[in-house]
């Protein structure tokens, strides 16, 4: 399949550490946001999401953190797997339109 | 493997040509998506369907792209007269619409290289 992400941002972390990766939005009307994952070859996988009105929730070794002050969002994946290798995309939206998507963050586990 | 399925996997055409790529989307998500994207890039927005009808359109989507959904399921994505610049994956997301965490989810896309 094709790779995904050749001249993105990379995050190396060793397997068993916890990963944090970080994503700034810039439009303060968004509500929902989102974490997905793409692996080579496959589309966006859902990992877990946050409304405006929280600042914080887990999934199972997972959790995102939502700062609407600085427009910032992050996800942490706790002890970190080598199936975790893949990238990341943050995606926002504000009110009914359609969701816009981040840049993207390469993760790569170290065995 | 989302539910979400995409064909073909793979298309390589000729500079000049159409081409058309379908989606069938989860049985009972009302809401469609096409998004594109580029490599090193996150998925861009093309368009979405409710039910059949065609509610939203990016400036991406050019003239030359028609995207269609005729009985609210499936949808297809014609591209005509190929450019090299419309080399890149097609993905196709759907949702149940209407609340506000509203998740999508994507096939696996279909590749297409414009020679």
């Amino acid at each position: 399949g094709e790779s995904v992400g050749l001249h993105l941002p990379t995050l190396s972390v060793q397997e068993g550490d916890n990963s944090i990766i970080n994503c700034a939005y810039s439009n303060s009307a968004s509500d929902y946001f989102i974490w997905y994952k793409q692996e080579s070859g496959k589309g966006p996988q859902f990992i877990i999401d946050i409304r405006s009105n929280m600042d914080k929730r887990q999934g199972q070794r997972v959790t995102v953190l939502l700062n609407k002050t600085v427009k910032h969002l992050s996800l942490q994946i706790a002890a970190t797997q080598p199936g975790d290798s893949a990238v990341y995309f943050c995606a926002e939206r504000a009110g009914r339109r359609a969701l816009t998507f981040g840049s993207g963050t390469r993760l790569q586990v170290q065995p | 493997d989302t539910g979400v399925s995409q064909d073909p996997r793979h298309k390589i055409t000729k500079r000049g040509q159409n081409v058309t790529f379908r989606c069938d989307p989860i049985s009972e998500h009302n809401r469609l998506y096409w998004y594109r994207q580029t490599l090193g890039q996150g998925p861009e927005f093309l368009t979405y369907f409710q039910n059949e009808a065609q509610l939203e359109k990016s400036r991406l989507l050019s003239d030359r792209f028609s995207a269609e959904r005729p009985k609210g399921s499936f949808s297809t994505l014609e591209i005509q007269r190929t450019e090299q610049g419309d080399s890149a994956m097609y993905l196709c997301a759907s949702s149940l619409g209407g609340a506000t965490n509203e998740k999508l989810f994507f096939g696996s896309g279909t590749q297409l290289s414009v020679l």
